[in-house]
């Protein structure tokens, strides 16, 4: 029973070849978010979109890009992965991103990079 | 300074010992508190909400101290499934609408 599912769970990608990382959702939430963890540090937003509207954090590189076809869809693409790339990318859901009610993590993709 | 901060820990404890995370956070206008529990190559997941007054869940409470900026998690009788980081987490509110995490604090609990 899923509500926000992480594809592939781990993910091995060439240094500079193309790779997405593909998050989908259950909940009909508005908002959804793309977090990037490397090894023993905190979270760190890279966007999010609320509905249609992207939202890009000031310090996420250009080789990060995100799509959302439609609510339910939302896409992370590394145009040309380097090594310091490879962690963890968390996507989450919220309703409306204000109030708490609805924080939801998916499992993450690892994503090594070779 | 960082938008929040933790004890870098780690933290070795035997079971049935009571620990004490603190957090200190940078933005005032700072609205809603967390604190999530990650075990290893695992996802956040959220442990509890923080609350001005303080709450308690059962060997779990949650404090804040707005004045200060800084928000504690205490946990009782320690189980060895505490095992885990502990991440505070915070949302500033406004049109951001999204969490910052601390970086964490890693809890061992030893038999």
């Amino acid at each position: 029973d899923a509500m926000v599912i992480q594809n592939p769970r781990y993910q091995v990608t060439q240094f500079g070849k193309p790779v997405t990382l593909s998050c989908s959702q259950t909940l009909n939430h508005n908002v959804m978010y793309w977090y990037q963890q490397k090894s023993s540090q905190a979270p760190k937003l890279l966007f999010h979109y609320y509905d249609k509207d992207f939202n890009n954090e000031a310090d996420t590189p250009d080789n990060f890009q995100s799509r959302r076809p439609n609510t339910s869809f939302c896409f992370l693409d590394i145009r040309s992965p380097g090594l310091g790339d490879a962690a963890m990318y968390l996507c989450a859901t919220s309703r409306d991103g204000v109030t708490f009610g609805g924080y939801t993590f998916g499992s993450g993709t690892r994503l090594t990079v070779v | 300074r960082k938008e929040v901060e933790q004890d870098p820990g780690p933290f070795n404890v035997p079971e049935g010992a009571t620990v004490a995370f603190n957090c200190t956070y940078s933005n005032s206008a700072s609205q809603s508190f967390f604190w999530y529990r990650q075990d290893c190559r695992k996802e956040p997941k959220l442990l509890m909400s923080v609350y001005s007054s303080g709450n308690e869940d059962g060997r779990f409470t949650a404090q804040l101290n707005r004045a200060s900026q800084y928000i504690s998690l205490l946990i009782r009788d320690s189980k060895l499934s505490d095992s885990a980081t502990y991440l505070c987490v915070v949302i500033s509110g406004g049109s951001n609408y999204k969490l910052t995490f601390g970086k964490g604090t890693l809890l061992t609990v030893n038999p």
